[in-house]
């Protein structure tokens, strides 16, 4: 699986947008990108992945380049309860592959 | 939507005892179940993959005999951490993927304190 590069920690104001960048220059044809994110001592929570057109969910649009090696996470309006490690992850298509964590990106949202 | 649970939330045991973690994928069946370790401010190190009626694979480093994973039903897989010690306490996390569709599920992990 392609690794995937994040940075370490981003400030937010509280109801502004969130825009956490990954970069997965190394990703292959195939490889979706996931973004999940752990708020403190829970399991991760998945946001939304995408294979190479960009994504919107209830949570947040997922923006892929055009030559698929790097990608932003939006939080539209993001909120205090928004604070968490948020996970970029490059697998393949079959859900029974395993998801190689990184370090993520701890986002702080500031009143 | 689809939920995994994991049990118990919390444990606390003496050194040298042994501990089962369960993992429960409740409205979907998983033939595959991840688990996963983290230590304080890491993050999740994959342990094993759980595979439902054969041996689990284990990732490089994890010792198979100390944390011994049964996956007996499309519905269950259980960690077993087996004699455990103190550098063991760990929050330790399954996750699965539901047949036929591209998500994955995480269980709310299980803290393990080991006296």
């Amino acid at each position: 699986d392609a690794k995937t590069t994040q940075p370490t920690s981003m400030d937010c104001a509280e109801g502004r947008a969130a825009n956490l960048p990954c970069n997965h220059s190394t990703i292959s044809g195939n490889e979706y990108v996931y973004w999940y994110r752990q708020i403190h001592s829970q399991g991760p929570q998945y946001i939304i992945h995408g294979l190479k057109n960009n994504e919107t969910n209830e949570m947040a649009s997922l923006i892929i380049t055009e030559d698929r090696k790097s990608s932003t996470l939006i939080l539209p309006h993001a909120t205090l309860r928004d604070t968490a490690v948020y996970y970029c992850i490059v697998r393949g298509s079959s859900n029974t592959g395993k998801l190689i964590f990184g370090q993520g990106t701890t986002l702080q949202v500031k009143p | 939507g689809a939920v995994v649970s994991q049990h118990p939330s919390w444990v606390i045991c003496k050194s040298g005892t042994s501990v089962k973690i369960e993992c429960r994928s409740l409205d979907f069946q998983a033939t595959t179940m991840f688990w996963y370790r983290q230590f304080p401010k890491q993050s999740l190190m994959l342990m094993a993959t759980s595979n439902e009626g054969s041996k689990a694979t284990y990732e490089q480093g994890v010792e198979k005999d100390k944390f011994l994973i049964n996956h007996a039903s499309l519905t269950l897989s259980t960690l077993t951490v087996t004699s455990a010690h103190p550098e063991d306490s760990s929050f330790y996390i399954c996750y699965a993927g539901e047949l036929g569709k591209n998500i994955q599920y995480f269980g709310a992990g299980t803290r393990l304190s080991v006296l």
